[in-house]
């Protein structure tokens, strides 16, 4: 079984819908992250969290929520969507390592927003 | 803002040539990784590298850091179809708060 699964592996909704993409890991890890990708921008970090209690905003946060429901759950929520929402979104879990640490990723969720 | 950039963009070459892919920054990085992602999976962790001018091998893949820490290249010796994929640099500053990704190398290689 996968370390890091995400669900749903591909969604379709429409502009104003409200959609939650789930994110869970058997590796124990207190760290994890959700990242969108877009063509040509590489991996852009929308939220992290260090533990259940700590939920920190990254670098694209905005019409994005995040909660942490358990170590090894952490979910990501467009609460209004709209187009250029439309990416794939990875969630990564790490274990602390300083400026060594290793992200291990989930298989992505495909979004399209109509 | 730390920015990483990684040239070419895109990448297709035969089977058996030799290819090199970079990631430049303005910015000093107390590390920088790189990662594989192949399609319909997320990126995988290749290779670490901290000290500035160091150079590690994993196989046929050369990875180096530059001299100033702001720097990285991807030398793959001998390419294979199994090579094909998205190659990403991440570069850590010194709080490793968050890794800052460049926007990827997509290489194809044709048998």
């Amino acid at each position: 079984d996968a370390d890091v699964t995400q669900t749903p592996r591909n969604r379709i909704t429409k502009t104003g819908k409200r959609i939650m993409l789930e994110c869970s890991q058997t590796k124990g890890h207190d760290r994890m992250y959700w990242y969108r990708q877009d063509p040509g921008l590489g991996l852009r970090l929308i939220y992290y969290s260090f533990d259940v209690k700590d939920i920190n905003k990254g670098e694209i946060s905005d019409g994005y929520s995040v909660s942490r429901q358990a170590q090894a759950k952490f979910s990501l929520s467009l609460e209004s969507a709209i187009p250029n929402q439309t990416a794939l979104y990875f969630c990564a879990t790490s274990d602390p390592g300083g400026y060594q640490e290793t992200q291990y990723f989930g298989p992505g969720t495909r979004l399209l927003v109509l | 803002t730390q920015l990483l950039e990684q040239s070419p963009q895109f990448l297709s070459i035969q089977e058996g040539e030799n290819l090199t892919v970079y990631c430049n920054s303005s910015s000093v990085f107390s590390s920088l990784q790189w990662y594989r992602q192949e399609p319909g999976e997320g990126p995988v962790l290749l290779v670490t590298v901290v000290t500035g001018g160091e150079v590690k091998k994993l196989k046929r893949l050369t990875f180096q850091f530059g001299d100033a820490r702001k720097d990285s290249s991807l030398h793959i010796t001998a390419a294979q179809p199994g090579d094909t994929g998205l190659y990403l640099c991440a570069g850590a500053g010194s709080s490793a708060s968050k890794i800052i990704f460049g926007s990827g190398t997509r290489l194809s290689i044709r048998p």
